[in-house]
């Protein structure tokens, strides 16, 4: 039973153009989400996080956007830029002092120069 | 700050082999994960630490697996025997206090067992 949902594998975009990414949950008591972002052989990195009790969260050309009631988030990166060509993983936590971050499978973000 | 240190990168072992991975933490995360990465399973939480005590390992193979910090600047997960279902990337990792600390991630040890 996968809690944390990415289900596009892979995702071609123009460089400038804009890239969004999704990920849904079903898990109602995920209150916080992160996004981490992976290069071949290296280990993920933290990109951006977002509080339950925000809609948005905004860091230079990434912006994270939920939408609670739906049980879903999205991550915009504008302008997208060959540097950002990676896997993008989505994760959800519960919060409240809880270290169980759930993870999605991951997007594959191509970034065509 | 070196980040997250882990060793080796890549390890190739027969079925029925011991493996031990090692990491070296961030110095002053008092927290510390392993995850394992599989094309079926995505990222798996396996077990944590809080300042060396282990926290949580419900997922961790219990059979086979053992995870130790014996300090603050080192753990291992040790899998006794090995099986061919255990290749994967091994990933530590270690975030400060706080549920909502970013996690730093090691480069990870990819494991091949044959």
């Amino acid at each position: 039973d996968q809690q944390v949902k990415q289900n596009s594998p892979s995702l071609s975009v123009q460089e400038g153009r804009i890239s969004i990414l999704n990920c849904d949950y079903t898990n109602s008591m995920f209150d916080y989400f992160l996004w981490y972002k992976k290069y071949p052989a290296e280990g993920p990195t933290f990109l951006i996080s977002i509080s339950s009790i925000k809609d948005k969260n905004e860091d230079g050309r990434f912006t994270v956007f939920l939408n609670k009631s739906a049980k879903h988030l999205s991550l915009h990166i504008v302008p997208s830029q060959p540097g950002d060509s990676a896997v993008y993983f989505c994760a959800a936590t519960p919060g409240a002092g809880s270290y169980q971050l759930t993870f999605g499978k991951g997007t594959k973000l191509s970034v065509i120069p | 700050d070196a980040g997250v240190i882990q060793s080796p990168r890549h390890e190739v072992t027969e079925m029925g082999q011991e493996v031990t991975l090692r990491c070296k933490p961030i110095s002053g995360h008092d927290y510390l994960f392993w995850y394992r990465q599989t094309m079926m399973q995505g990222l798996e939480l396996l077990v944590y630490f809080n300042n060396k005590a282990v926290m949580d390992d419900s997922g961790m193979p219990k059979d086979r697996f053992s995870a130790k910090m014996p300090n603050a600047s080192f753990s291992t997960l040790k899998i006794q025997p090995s099986e061919p279902r255990d290749s994967a990337v091994y990933f530590c990792a270690s975030s400060l206090v706080g549920y909502n600390s970013p996690l730093h991630f090691g480069n990870g040890t990819r494991l091949t067992v044959t």
